[in-house]
């Protein structure tokens, strides 16, 4: 199975300051990867979709790039409600996998 | 508005059964692949089974294969997932979401499953 791989673990940051999440696959993913974001207490929700591509919904603060096994989540300047887990999810191969998280706090 | 809600978790003895079940409403149910998902108190995401729009092909994890069913009716706009043979290790919340052109749109609030004597 394709294992994917988050860095850093956990981000202390302040509000208004750059986060840059990142995820690497044991394999090629192509584009076929998306990002997910989960408060406490709450499920999973779509971020990015196809490496780069905005959910519907979700702040243009938000943006992802990569492809192949190279992908990382940016949020631009971080609001009081981003601070939260990150999960990173490929579809390019059976069975579809997630990263392990990271979680974005307060520093 | 979309919504998905899982019920029929509960405490189960290992080497128990339970039937989970998610129903689907504001959207075209029969269009769209549907999954499980869980996560294990204080752990990340783990994707468990997939099922076809029509029902006539699915995909689990090897870790679930032999023990848990995934099926769907249509008619009724209900996804299930029939766990066999429960294990410590599948104790988690489990999430049944929609599959929209290959991507987990939408979540349910999930559904707690215990196992444990």
């Amino acid at each position: 199975e394709i294992v994917l791989t988050q860095s850093p673990a956990t981000l202390s940051l302040s509000p208004g300051e750059r986060a840059t999440l990142s995820c690497r696959a044991s394999q090629s993913v192509g584009t076929l990867f998306a990002w997910f974001q989960q408060k406490r207490g709450q499920s999973p929700r779509l971020l990015v979709y196809d490496a780069s591509n905005r959910a519907t919904g979700i702040p243009a603060r938000f943006s992802g790039s990569g492809s192949g096994t190279d992908f990382t989540l940016t949020i631009s300047s971080l609001e009081p409600e981003d601070f939260a887990v990150y999960y990173c999810q490929q579809r390019g191969d059976w069975p579809w996998t997630f990263g392990q998280g990271t979680k974005v706090e307060i520093k | 508005e979309v919504h998905l809600v899982e019920s029929g978790g509960g405490l189960v003895q290992p080497g128990g059964s339970l039937r989970l079940s998610c129903a689907a409403s504001g959207f075209t149910f029969s269009s769209y692949w549907m999954h499980w998902v869980r996560q294990a108190p204080g752990k990340g995401l783990v994707w468990v089974s997939g099922i076809y729009n029509d029902g006539s092909s699915s995909m689990s994890v090897d870790s679930v294969k032999g023990r848990f069913t995934i099926s769907r009716d249509n008619a009724r706009n209900t996804v299930y997932l029939q766990m066999n043979s429960l294990r410590s290790e599948d104790t988690a919340v489990y999430y049944c979401t929609r599959d929209k052109l290959g991507y987990l749109d939408v979540w349910g609030k999930g559904t707690t499953v215990t196992v444990s004597s």
